[in-house]
């Protein structure tokens, strides 16, 4: 098994520019979040998952958007690109809370390090 | 806002000193769960804790849980140079999915 998979590793982007972070999860795992983490802010939820077609806003939602058409795949979508969000991004994966008494542990990618100038 | 909050959010050791980094909650959470970051790396989770006044061990980490759920604490006893990093709590509340992490604790040992 891969794991959680995230792609690109680095990327610059001017501001105004888009831009998709993928990440994909080999693990049939039914939830999927992305983070942002930046230097004294730990780990910020942006937006989560927890199934293919459902969404939810997490604490830094404004600027991004998700989708979820499949159980593998939880791209991030940045519209518009700004400074601000100059970060490294963590997609992340697990199974549902108390889904047949698993536990939900985390499963994260590599990240991925976005400058935006 | 976050609604974990973690201290201290820095602490420097010698090796073979013990380390403690609390994290409090203002709501109660069904779960506490820790993480562990090397620099560079990704946060690799550590434990996950459910019930009240839980308390787990896993050779020189102690991790409990708070008796209202609120609350929880991650010791290192006789800190090595391999637990640099930062740690990380994280919970769910009892009404959500979403899994909020504090801000961490970054631990720094010296030989």
């Amino acid at each position: 098994n891969a794991g959680v998979t995230q792609t690109p590793k680095f990327q610059v982007l001017k501001t105004g520019q888009s831009m998709t972070l993928q990440c994909a999860q080999d693990m049939n795992h039914e939830y999927m979040s992305w983070y942002r983490q930046d230097p004294g802010m730990g780990l910020r939820l942006i937006h989560y998952s927890v199934g293919a077609g459902i969404t939810d806003q997490g604490e830094v939602p404004n600027g991004y958007n998700v989708s979820r058409s499949t159980t593998e795949d939880f791209p991030l979508r940045l519209l518009s690109a700004a400074p601000s969000q100059t970060s490294v991004y963590f997609c992340a994966s697990s199974p549902l809370a108390g889904t047949s008494g698993r536990s939900n542990e985390q499963f994260f990618g590599p990240g991925t390090r976005l400058t935006v100038l | 806002g976050q609604q974990v909050m973690q201290i201290p959010q820095y602490q420097h050791v010698q090796e073979g000193e013990d380390f403690t980094t609390y994290c409090n909650s203002s709501t109660t959470l069904s779960n506490i769960q820790w993480y562990k970051q090397r620099p560079g790396g990704h946060p690799v989770f550590l434990i996950q804790l459910v019930k009240s006044g839980e308390v787990k061990k896993q050779k020189r980490l102690t991790f409990q849980f708070g008796e209202a759920k609120k609350n929880s604490s991650l010791h290192i006893t006789a800190t090595q140079t391999t637990d640099v990093g930062t740690y990380f709590c994280a919970g769910h509340r009892d009404s959500g999915y979403a899994l909020n992490f504090g801000k961490g604790t970054s631990l720094l040992v010296t030989p």
